[in-house]
């Protein structure tokens, strides 16, 4: 059993353009959930994360955006960069900080 | 550098050999985790620890898998007798509480 669907599974993107990755969580007890972004051979870095009580968070060029009734979370990617080619997961978590259960992730390649 | 360390990077052992990987994590992060990652899917949750005490396992860390974290500070993680299927990447991750978690760089395993 998934407890966090993410899709899609890969994302071409034209440099400048907005990339958009979707995840969909269960559990209603889940109350954190960040972004990863890992490169190749490297380990997920933390990208930005919300929590239930906003509906959307800026940092940057990146945006999440948080739909407590649909159960749904997005990560937006604006100004989209070549170096932005990565594979992104993402997690949700529990109250307690219990550990994250990751999405299969989305590996997004930037094109000039 | 202050980040989460692993060691060793790469392993390449024999099926039935025993491998022990070591993690050190952020001075003075009380949480300590390990995850396994196989090519194109998320990090699975194995085990995590609060200081010295193991408080969660993944029903994915079978009898053969041990993990330890004496004193609290640096941990182990040892796969007896291992399989083909044990090959993947295994991450360690720590975090002060319910503050954000921070993953290493993984150490890979190939079991011949």
């Amino acid at each position: 059993q998934q407890q966090v669907k993410q899709s899609p599974q890969s994302l071409i993107v034209q440099k400048g353009g907005i990339s958009i990755i979707n995840c969909a969580y269960e559990n209603t007890a889940f109350d954190y959930f960040p972004w990863y972004q890992q490169f190749p051979g490297k380990g997920p870095a933390l990208l930005i994360a919300i929590r239930p009580d906003v509906s959307e968070k800026k940092e940057g060029r990146f945006t999440i955006s948080f739909n407590k009734s649909a159960k749904q979370f997005s990560l937006h990617i604006m100004d989209s960069q070549p170096g932005d080619s990565a594979t992104y997961f993402c997690a949700a978590s529990s109250p307690g900080n219990t550990p994250l259960v990751f999405g299969k992730g989305t590996r997004l390649s930037v094109i000039a | 550098d202050t980040g989460v360390s692993q060691n060793p990077r790469h392993k390449i052992t024999k099926r039935g050999q025993n491998v022990t990987f070591r993690c050190d994590p952020i001075s003075e992060h009380n949480r300590l985790y390990w995850y396994r990652q196989t090519l194109g899917q998320g990090p699975e949750f194995l085990t995590y620890f609060q200081n010295e005490a193991q408080l969660e396992k993944s029903r994915l860390l079978s009898d053969r898998f041990s993990a330890e974290r004496p004193k609290g500070s640096f941990s182990t993680l040892e796969i007896q007798r291992t399989e083909q299927g044990d090959s993947a990447m295994y991450l360690c991750a720590s975090s002060l509480l319910e503050n954000t978690i921070y993953f290493g760089e993984g150490s890979w395993l190939t079991v011949v």
